[in-house]
C-alpha cells in the first residue's frame, strides 16, 4: 500500500492530452513539493518534474506539473507513442521522515 | 556527467546478508550538496526508498527497514555501500543507487541521478 495514491492506469491517443493524479495527505504533499519520475520497462526511473512544476534540462515542455493542497497532477500534452511508460509521483513525508512514492501509473498511448 | 554503477551478488540465500556497492563517477560523494542512497523496486511493483546519507554524516532510513539496513560512504573510493541483513524473499528486487537533492527541512527532496539498477534475488 503506497503512501501516495495514483490511478494504476491511464491512456490516450497520439496528439491528445492526459492528466495523471497523485493524492496524499498533510504530512507529505500538503507540506512539501512533488516530483514526478518516468520509467520505461527494464530501465531506471528518470526525473521528469521536480519541485511541483520544474522541468529538468532536456524534458520537453509537453510535460507539466501542478500541486493544490494535498494533491498533485502531471499533465502531458500532444501525446506521443514514446510517452508510453510508468509514471511515479514522490515527495517527502514528515511523519515517515523520508521520501515516499505513489504506486505508479502505467500510461498507454493507443 | 555523473554516473552511478551498482555492483554486488545477484543471488542471496534467505537469512543471509545482502551487500551492494555503488561506484560514483563525475561527482564526489563528499560534496555537501547531495544525498547518496538506495531505492528498490520489487518485480512488477513500485519504488521504495531504503536509505540515504548526507556528507556531514547524517543518515536517513526507511523506518520499515531501519533495523536491518546500514549505509556508508567510502570517500577514498568514491563509493556508497548498502547492507541489508536477514533477507527474505520479500527483499527480492532491483536495487538502484540514487543521488538526491534537498533543502534543510526537506521542503524539497528529489532524486536527480539514478544508477541502472542491479537485480537481487533472495532464494535458497
Amino acid at each position: 500500500q503506497s503512501v501516495l495514491t495514483q490511478p494504476p492506469s491511464a491512456s490516450g491517443t497520439p496528439g491528445q492530452s492526459v492528466t495523471i493524479s497523485c493524492s496524499g495527505g498533510s504530512s507529505n504533499i500538503g507540506s512539501n513539493t512533488v516530483n514526478w519520475y518516468q520509467q520505461f520497462p527494464g530501465t531506471a526511473p528518470k526525473l521528469l518534474i521536480y519541485r511541483n512544476n520544474q522541468l529538468p534540462s532536456g524534458v520537453p515542455d509537453r510535460f507539466s506539473g501542478s500541486k493544490s493542497g494535498t494533491s498533485a497532477s502531471l499533465a502531458i500534452t500532444g501525446l506521443q507513442t514514446e510517452d508510453e511508460a510508468d509514471y511515479y509521483c514522490s515527495t517527502w513525508d514528515e511523519t515517515l521522515r523520508g521520501p515516499v512514492f505513489g504506486g505508479g501509473t502505467k500510461l498507454a498511448v493507443l | 556527467q555523473v554516473q552511478l554503477q551498482e555492483s554486488g551478488p545477484r543471488l542471496v540465500k534467505p537469512s543471509e546478508t545482502l551487500s551492494l556497492t555503488c561506484s560514483v563517477s563525475g561527482n564526489s560523494i563528499s560534496s555537501s550538496s547531495y544525498y547518496w542512497g538506495w531505492v528498490r523496486q520489487p518485480p512488477g511493483k513500485g519504488l521504495e526508498w531504503i536509505a540515504s546519507f548526507y556528507s556531514v554524516g547524517s543518515t536517513l532510513f526507511n523506518d520499515s527497514l531501519k533495523s536491518r539496513v546500514s549505509i556508508s560512504g567510502d570517500t577514498a573510493k568514491n563509493q556508497v555501500s548498502l547492507t541489508l541483513r536477514s533477507v527474505t524473499a520479500a527483499d527480492t528486487a532491483v536495487y538502484f543507487c540514487a543521488r538526491g537533492r534537498g533543502n534543510w527541512n526537506y521542503e524539497y527532496f528529489y532524486i536527480d541521478v539514478w544508477g541502472q539498477g542491479t537485480t537481487v534475488t533472495v532464494s535458497s
